[in-house]
């Protein structure tokens, strides 16, 4: 069965740079969230996107932002990257017309801020 | 507002002994609580999850919980521990379908040979 994909998986960047992370969620999953997971730390809610519209907002620093496409895929932007902001960075989808209770994740984007 | 507990960091069990790792939740309504299991580098496995009805569920690998009210408990339990088992697991609650996961901190499963 098809995956959420995530692309990178490990990406590399410097202090004040910026990054873009893409989440490509389940075959006809219409609602995308983003977590960020600190080492050794449980994962944090950032954002969600439902039918392409901001649905809740977590604990998302104002440096990033998030959308949403036409084809359900996301993608999560952070500008003036901090050494704070290394960490895994989990994307998950559900359906809201199947068990939309249950969030699928995919296998995270590590991030390393130098 | 929900929140999850894991009491326990750290468990050790040896192979074949049962596993037993604790989860506490707080809701004002009632939850929809989920276990997932995270191996070293990777994303997080769905292992089970109770949304209504039967208050036992049965996962993936041989896992089970059981959603207690009175207890606000989850406990995921497993009969006899494979070594294939160890990894990091967490509970979470959520209030409703399309609601963010709250996420207990964690519990690193050690499977003694």
């Amino acid at each position: 069965a098809a995956g959420v994909i995530q692309s990178p998986r490990h990406l590399i960047k410097e202090k004040r740079e910026t990054a873009t992370l893409k989440c490509y969620p389940i075959p006809r999953h219409d609602t995308v969230y983003w977590y960020q997971q600190g080492p050794g730390q449980d994962p944090q809610f950032l954002i969600s996107f439902y039918e392409k519209m901001q649905s809740d907002k977590g604990s998302i620093p104002d440096r990033f932002s998030a959308q949403q496409f036409s084809d359900y895929h996301s993608e999560l932007n952070m500008s003036s990257l901090e050494l704070g902001d290394s960490a895994l960075y989990f994307c998950a989808s559900s359906s809201k017309t199947g068990p939309g209770e249950t969030q699928y994740f995919g296998p995270g984007t590590r991030l390393l801020v130098l | 507002a929900q929140s999850v507990t894991q009491l326990g960091s750290h468990v050790s069990v040896s192979e074949g002994a049962l596993v037993l790792l604790r989860c506490n939740y707080s809701s004002s309504v009632p939850p929809y609580l989920f276990w997932y299991v995270q191996y070293p580098n990777q994303g997080l496995q769905l292992l089970l999850k109770y949304t209504t009805g039967a208050t036992l569920v049965k996962g993936i690998n041989g896992f089970e919980a059981e959603f207690k009210k009175s207890e606000t408990s989850f406990h995921l339990t497993k009969p006899s521990a494979h070594m294939s088992d160890a990894a990091e697991y967490f509970c979470a609650v959520s209030d409703r379908p399309g609601n963010q996961f709250y996420f207990g901190t964690g519990t690193s499963l050690t499977v003694i040979p």
